[in-house]
């Protein structure tokens, strides 16, 4: 069956400009998670959706970051007035449990560069 | 203290051989230990997890040291295709965080 799907794949943005990344988890997943890994690091936990209730945004490292998922499955994580520092790739991972127990199926990642 | 610390590594193994690695964490109340394995520009995905008895599947040990709180990964006749990195996941359930490490590389040399 079909696993995490990211979109897009890969985005350039200015410094100042706002971006959107998209994560479509795999059907029927009830948790969705969105992480940030910077090169040689292992990924940092951003933010935690059950269903469509957002239980945790602890990770998110500034007012600048937003993350949705208003019908309990796709969800999307904004970054606004992008700073360089952003620049990483924001992996999206989705369980069929509640919490942080289940397995977690990630997403190929969105790879952001911000110039 | 880190909450999660693995070797970075890299690790130089030839194949055949055995290898092992550890991974401590902080949160006395962590309950959920996993490992994950994550190719080059690829995404993480689920090795085992790791239980209080010890558990293996094929060439793959993983063991849980409560009392000193530490996971450990064995990998058994390494093969070339065991080159990755390694990431150490903790979560606590009481307040579902979830920390992975910053990860083990594993190089296995022909």
């Amino acid at each position: 069956g079909a696993g995490v799907s990211q979109s897009p794949r890969y985005k350039v943005a200015k410094r100042g400009q706002d971006v959107a990344l998209r994560c479509d988890p795999i059907s029927g997943h009830v948790s969705l998670f969105w992480y940030q890994q910077a090169l040689g690091q292992g990924p940092e936990f951003l933010t935690y959706f059950q269903n469509e209730a957002q239980l945790d945004k602890s990770g998110l490292p500034s007012d600048r970051f937003f993350a949705e998922r208003p019908e309990g499955s796709v969800s999307t994580l904004k970054i606004q007035r992008t700073q360089q520092e952003d620049s990483a790739v924001y992996l999206c991972a989705s369980s069929l449990g509640q919490g942080a127990v289940y397995e977690q199926y990630f997403g190929p990642g969105t790879r952001l560069t911000v110039t | 203290r880190k909450e999660v610390e693995q070797d970075p590594g890299p690790f130089n193994v030839p194949e055949g051989a055995t290898v092992a690695f550890n991974c401590t964490y902080s949160n006395s109340a962590s309950q959920s230990f996993f490992w994950y394995r994550q190719d080059c520009r690829k995404e993480p995905k689920l090795l085992m997890s790791v239980y209080s008895s010890g558990n293996e599947d094929g060439r793959f040990t993983a063991q849980l040291n409560r009392a000193s709180q530490y996971i450990s990964l064995l990998i058994r006749d390494s093969k070339l295709s065991d080159s990755a990195t390694y990431l150490c996941v903790v979560n606590s359930h009481r307040d579902d965080k979830i920390i992975f490490g910053k990860g083990t590389r594993l190089h296995i040399l022909p």
